[in-house]
């Protein structure tokens, strides 16, 4: 079975901060992707990974980082975290089958910046 | 840019009845769908992938179709449990291979 873990499950930061969250999948997958969740918004793409070093902007890049120095970790920085970016922070690994692959979920952590 | 609209919103029913969950998408041209399950404040779990080449895919008392010429897939869970409430999320892919998800279906399956 594909297992995908996050750091942490809760967390809360002050406004201001620099904020790491961390994602690791154990299944040599190629592609990981890191979502944010939010009430009536549904699921958006921030950034995206197709292999080490590679990433990619989503939909919502803004005020995000991403970190992928080794094939079954990726990171997501918030660099100076905000009140709006309290949310529902999802990461996922999809293996590269022409992007036809299956693609996996963390458990998700919940961010709170105050 | 892939549109998802999933109908219904939500949906209370009692044991044992049969759900039926849609999803219609605008762009067709797609390679492959899947359904994802989200429980209150935890990660999505993949429930099924439905390649374009396929119909039809089942996994136990779930069942999906896809018709790609009219934009729609359909997931029937079959006899519902208690166990299955949770939000029902349609996930077809992008031109660019990413997914768009739609706002899901909430499922309540009353005892």
């Amino acid at each position: 079975d594909v297992k995908v873990t996050q750091s942490s499950r809760y967390l809360v930061k002050r406004t201001g901060e620099k904020v790491f969250l961390e994602c690791v999948q154990d299944m040599d997958h190629e592609n990981m992707f890191w979502y944010r969740q939010d009430p009536g918004l549904g699921l958006r793409l921030i950034y995206f990974s197709y292999d080490v070093k590679m990433k990619e902007k989503g939909d919502i890049p803004e005020g995000y980082s991403v970190s992928r120095e080794k094939k079954e970790r990726f990171s997501l920085i918030l660099e100076s975290a905000s009140t709006n970016q309290t949310s529902m922070y999802l990461c996922a690994s999809r293996e590269t089958t022409g992007g036809a692959g299956e693609q996996y979920f963390g458990p998700g952590t919940r961010l709170t910046v105050t | 840019k892939q549109e998802v609209t999933q109908i219904p919103a939500a949906l209370s029913v009692p044991e044992g009845e049969n759900l039926v969950l849609n999803c219609s998408f605008t762009d067709s041209a797609i390679y492959n769908l899947q359904w994802f399950r989200q429980d209150p404040g935890k990660g999505l779990t993949s429930l099924l992938l439905i390649q374009s080449s396929q119909r039809e895919q089942t996994s136990g008392r779930l069942n999906a179709s896809l018709d790609k010429s009219s934009g729609r897939s359909t997931l029937y869970i079959a006899a519902s449990q208690p166990g299955d409430s949770a939000t029902y999320l349609c996930a077809p892919p992008r031109r660019d291979y990413k997914l768009s998800f739609g706002a899901g279906t909430t499922v309540t399956v009353r005892a």
